[in-house]
């Protein structure tokens, strides 16, 4: 049982670049949400989805876009990578609902850079 | 939306010291979870609070749900070097609709640990 599966674990973006980070989670979980994580700023929820083909906008959405074509897989894309979007990234899902009997399971992270 | 003041931010403590740390809210929560962050990792759940006044263990742990449902503290006692991390305090309300809400965190408190 992987858990939540997050790749890639690094990166480097040139500004105005493009890419998808991925989020995978085997364990038939209904909510998936995309976090980013900044010294100081704790974890801000980026977007969300409770369901496949629901999707919402969490504290932070701007640069960002999401689908969830399947229950399993949730990508975040980012359009046109801006320096301000230097962060590490969490992917974490939830079963049921929300928030779940035990809470959130987390990936390991992405830590972006963009230059 | 709704916060969580997490107290202290971070602390610097001597292995075998024990140390507390805190959340509250404006908010009612029905549950109160505590996470820990590894270094280059993502968080995982410590502790999870279901009722109002429950204390609860977990080794060396013990967190409880503040009676008036709006705080909780996370009491780590004769620490060791491997506590070293960021420790996440999370929230979850009822909905609306009586579905739970998303879970809320906390901005983390670092925990530094010298042996």
């Amino acid at each position: 049982n992987a858990g939540v599966t997050q790749t890639p674990k690094f990166q480097v973006l040139k500004t105005g670049q493009s890419m998808t980070l991925q989020c995978a989670q085997d364990m038939n979980h209904e909510y998936m949400s995309w976090y980013r994580q900044d010294p100081g700023m704790g974890l801000r929820l980026i977007h969300y989805s409770v369901g496949a083909g629901i999707t919402d906008q969490g504290e932070v959405p701007n640069g960002y876009n999401v689908s969830r074509s399947t229950t399993e897989d949730f990508p975040l894309r980012l359009l046109s990578a801006a320096p301000s979007q230097t962060s590490v990234y969490f992917c974490a899902s939830s079963y049921p609902g929300t928030g779940g009997i035990d809470g959130y399971t987390f990936g390991s992270g992405t830590r972006l850079t963009v230059v | 939306g709704q916060q969580l003041n997490q107290s202290p931010q971070s602390m610097f403590i001597q292995e075998g010291e024990d140390v507390s740390m805190n959340c509250t809210s404006s908010s009612i929560f029905n549950t109160w979870l505590w996470y820990k962050q590894d270094p280059g990792e993502g968080p995982v759940l410590l502790i999870a609070l279901y009722k109002a006044g429950e204390l609860t263990s977990n080794g060396r742990l013990t967190a409880q749900f503040g009676i008036t449902r709006k705080d909780s503290f996370l009491n780590i006692s004769a620490s060791i070097p491997s506590d070293v991390g960021i420790y996440f305090c999370a929230g979850q309300a009822l909905g609306f609709q009586g579905g739970s809400e998303k879970l809320v965190f906390g901005k983390g408190m670092k925990l530094t640990v010298n042996p």
